[in-house]
This record gives structure tokens, C-alpha cells and sequence, in this order.
């Protein structure tokens, strides 16, 4: 089973709200990631779990946040929604020797009012 | 700056046709390339890698790779219309689990 999961698939928040995605997968990987992606726009890498230890980059340090309570969970907090957030939030995991073989969620689709 | 570039944005290819994708990286630090595909309304999924200079085949796919332009391609032989998808080409520095992603390249093939 290769199947990584995402919740909600759809999120309407207001400006100004806290936004909890979430991400769950069963095949035991060591890294977790979470991407924006935007249209016409790259896929943007927000964050990475190694394990236990948080990777992220530089100019999205202060607007997300995560937590991987466990190997197979992990989140992604907005504190503070903007409009800029709106975007589809993209879960993937990859693990053992195979590092840049991604699996991807469905995606979770952000829409900010 | 995109650190990732594909070109075409877009490609329409006849059904049995030659489809070239092509993928540079600005980053001299990038030792791995990537391509994933996305279809309409999925998730992206890997399609091959390539971390040797040269080429490598896996059915009607090719990839090939210069290291020293940090240059690679991909080309779809006898294009079939379920390979009509987003194809997106990502980067990674050497024992570097964070892929970096380009806009991607558009697929069409036109029965």
C-alpha cells in the first residue's frame, strides 16, 4: 500500500484563522514533506521531516509550522491565514534508500475568504 | 529565481509521436534529477530518475542527462493519449532528501 492520506481535501478558512492540515501514511517512511503549489507555479517545498528532526525553508520559516507526532502523522499549522495562502498543500513521503522517489497525497485545497 | 526551469510550458504531439521535455538547474550544488507526471485531477507520481551522466530507457520513456550543463530531458517515443499530463522535473543535491520542483512541462497528444 502506497497510499498517503490527506485531510480535509477542502479548507475554507477567514482571514486571520488558524489553518491544521493533516497527514497520515502507513508505509513506514523516514521523511515527510509538506509543498504549496499554486497555478502555474512549481511546487513549492514549505517544510521536511527527517525522522524526529524539522527541515524548513528559509522563507517560509516564520508563516508555517509542524509537528510529527509519529512516524505515520504529520501537520501543517497556519496561525494566521492571508489570502496568499490560498493554495492546494501537497503530503508527500519518501523513505529507505530511495530518497527522491516522493509519494504524494491527494492534496488538501486551501481557500482563504 | 526559479532554481528549477522546464521548457516547453506546453506541447501538443500527435498520437504516435515524439514528445521532448527539457529541464535545467540554476543550483551547481544539484547532483540528482527527477521527472514526475501528473494527470488531470491526481497526485504527481515518479515517472523515472536519473543521476548518471548519459542516458537511461524504460519503455517508451528516455532520459538523459549532462551533468556539466546540469541539463536533462526526457522524450516520450509513440506518444499515447494517456500520457497526456503535467510533466514536472525536480532537483536534489546528492544524499539531499528536499527536491526542488520546476513549473512543469504540459503534455497533450492529439488522437
Amino acid at each position: 500500500d502506497t497510499t498517503v492520506k490527506q485531510n480535509p481535501r477542502y479548507k475554507l478558512a477567514r482571514v486571520g484563522k488558524p489553518v491544521n492540515l493533516i497527514c497520515s501514511q502507513t508505509m513506514n517512511h523516514d521523511t515527510m514533506y509538506w509543498y504549496q503549489k499554486k497555478p502555474n507555479q512549481a511546487p513549492k517545498l514549505l517544510l521536511f521531516y527527517y525522522d524526529k528532526i524539522l527541515n524548513r525553508e528559509a522563507d517560509t520559516f516564520e508563516k508555517f509550522q509542524s509537528s510529527r507526532p509519529n512516524n505515520s502523522f504529520c501537520s501543517l499549522y497556519i496561525g494566521s491565514a492571508g489570502l496568499e495562502y490560498s493554495a492546494m498543500y501537497l503530503c508527500a513521503s519518501s523513505g529507505g534508500s530511495n530518497t527522491g522517489q516522493l509519494y504524494f497525497g491527494e492534496g488538501s485545497k486551501l481557500t482563504v475568504l | 529565481q526559479q532554481k528549477v526551469q522546464q521548457s516547453p510550458e506546453s506541447l501538443i504531439v500527435p498520437e504516435g509521436g515524439m514528445a521532448s521535455l527539457n529541464c535545467t538547474s540554476s543550483d551547481r550544488n544539484v547532483d540528482y534529477f527527477w521527472w514526475y507526471r501528473q494527470h488531470s485531477g491526481k497526485s504527481p507520481k515518479m515517472l523515472m530518475s536519473i543521476f548518471s551522466n548519459g542516458e537511461k530507457e524504460e519503455g517508451r520513456f528516455t532520459v538523459h542527462l549532462n551533468k556539466a550543463s546540469l541539463h536533462t530531458s526526457l522524450h516520450i517515443r509513440d506518444s499515447q493519449p494517456s500520457d497526456s499530463a503535467l510533466y514536472l522535473c525536480a532537483a536534489s543535491m546528492q544524499g539531499g532528501r528536499a527536491l526542488i520542483f520546476g513549473t512543469g512541462t504540459t503534455v497533450s497528444v492529439s488522437p
